[in-house]
């Protein structure tokens, strides 16, 4: 069983649209992520919820809204995509918020905005 | 904000020999973590090294950690070809308010080559 799993692994849509991208882990951890990795391999963190609550938005444009509706599941929704949006989407879990603990990653979702 | 940068980018070397990468941050740390990341795949977590630690093993990596210097190293040893992927260092930030945020450095491209 793949511990943390996201879809859809590819997505290719047109500047306007409004697409999703969802997030399970199975691993019990109370923290998940969403991370944003670009062109060059940057990877910037953007959000992260613990047990269901908002810990970390990292001055991401508000057509980003994340949402959890239990602990297991992270979900990431965008607005009017913008050719700037076009990278690899991560989502990421761990066991809990503090202590700066091992994150578990998912195998990317690449999104290309066209 | 806080960034790990990595040395160097790119590093090509052959199978057998050892590799060695390095991050430098700039601000205290709770601890510093290095990932792996194949090609087109998720990060995967490699070892953790708190800040009151100077160096740990494991298998064939030994990262250090020099907290005077802000800097640590990945030493890879004996090298495969399966060893090819980035490699990125990422720190939780004393005083980030425990909030489990990782910042993440640029990464090193390691080629082993057969």
């Amino acid at each position: 069983d793949t511990a943390v799993s996201q879809t859809p692994k590819y997505l290719v849509t047109q500047m306007g649209n409004d697409k999703s991208i969802k997030c399970e882990q199975n691993l019990g951890h109370d923290t998940m992520y969403w991370y944003k990795q670009d062109s060059k391999k940057f990877l910037k963190i953007m959000f992260s919820y613990n047990n269901k609550e908002l810990i970390i938005n990292e001055t991401v444009p508000n057509r980003f809204s994340p949402k959890s509706p239990d602990k297991a599941h992270l979900n990431l929704h965008i607005n009017s995509l913008e050719l700037g949006d076009s990278a690899v989407y991560f989502c990421a879990s761990s066991l809990r918020q503090q202590g700066g603990g091992e994150l578990f990653f998912g195998e990317g979702s690449r999104l290309t905005v066209l | 904000s806080q960034q790990g940068e990595e040395d160097p980018q790119a590093l090509s070397i052959q199978e057998g020999e050892n590799a060695t990468m390095n991050c430098s941050y700039k601000t205290s740390i709770n601890n510093l973590q290095w990932y792996r990341q194949n090609s087109g795949r998720g990060l995967v977590h490699l070892i953790l090294i708190r800040s009151n630690e100077r160096e740990k093993h494991s298998g064939r990596l030994r990262v250090t950690l020099d907290t005077s210097k802000k800097s640590s190293s990945l030493l890879i040893t004996a090298s495969r070809a399966a060893d090819t992927a980035s490699y990125f260092c990422a720190t939780d930030a004393a005083g980030s308010g425990n909030t489990g945020k990782l910042i993440f450095g640029q990464g090193t491209t390691l080629q082993v080559k057969p």
